[in-house]
């Protein structure tokens, strides 16, 4: 029982490069959420999907792009990398079909942008 | 939409006394209130949450008031122990269903000296 998995947990990125981070949950949930983490800032909203095939904007959407894939997956696309986008990348995920409020989260994915 | 502000940014209390972090929201709509701690190089855990029905929760050392005339809310955590040690998160959201967007504060590095 993994929860939620994050892939890759490190990267680093020449400016203008792409990628995306892939994120993967099995408790059989419909919501999943991308955040970053920055000293200093907390988490901040990046991207939510409320179920398969919806897609929202959170707090700092700009320069992202999300796919979900399926009720398991969700993706996170940076398209042309920049410097500001150096941070941890954290996905997330409640658990079971009963809404507690409960998030699970991956254990991160590290990014660096030179 | 919302915006919660967390206080303060790091706090170091001595082992065996209390620790009150403090956190603020902006929507009068949110009703779901949750903490999380996160411990180094891992993702956040949920450790207590509230709802908007009632002013206080406790779970053995740990405690949270909320004011929802005043729009804060507060963790309380007493008899501090060394495993403490953690950044710790508050955030809001309306409600906690599949479709909720849950916004988090800034943080609150919290060290325990022995």
């Amino acid at each position: 029982n993994a929860g939620v998995t994050q892939t890759p947990k490190f990267q680093v990125l020449k400016t203008g490069q792409s990628m995306t981070l892939q994120c993967a949950q099995d408790m059989n949930h419909n919501s999943m959420y991308w955040y970053r983490q920055d000293p200093g800032m907390g988490l901040r909203l990046i991207y939510y999907s409320a179920s398969e095939g919806t897609t929202d904007k959170g707090e700092v959407p700009n320069g992202y792009n999300v796919s979900r894939l399926n009720k398991r997956e969700f993706s996170l696309r940076l398209e042309s990398a920049a410097p500001s986008q150096t941070s941890v990348y954290f996905c997330a995920s409640p658990r079971g079909t009963e809404n507690t409020g409960e998030l699970f989260f991956g254990e991160g994915s590290r990014l660096t942008v030179l | 939409g919302e915006n919660v502000e967390q206080h303060p940014s790091t706090l170091s209390v001595q082992e065996g006394d209390s620790a009150v972090i403090k956190c603020t929201y902006s929507d009068s709509a949110s009703n779901y209130f949750p903490w999380y701690k996160q411990e180094l190089g891992k993702g956040p855990q949920l450790i207590i949450d509230i709802r908007s029905n009632v002013g206080e929760k406790k779970d053995q050392r740990i405690a949270v008031t909320l004011n929802k005339t005043a729009k804060h809310f507060s963790l309380h955590i007493t008899e501090t122990q060394p495993e403490d040690s953690a950044v710790y998160f508050c955030a809001a959201s309306r409600g906690y269903s599949s479709a909720s967007k849950i916004i988090f504060g800034s943080g609150t590095r919290l060290s325990i000296r022995p």
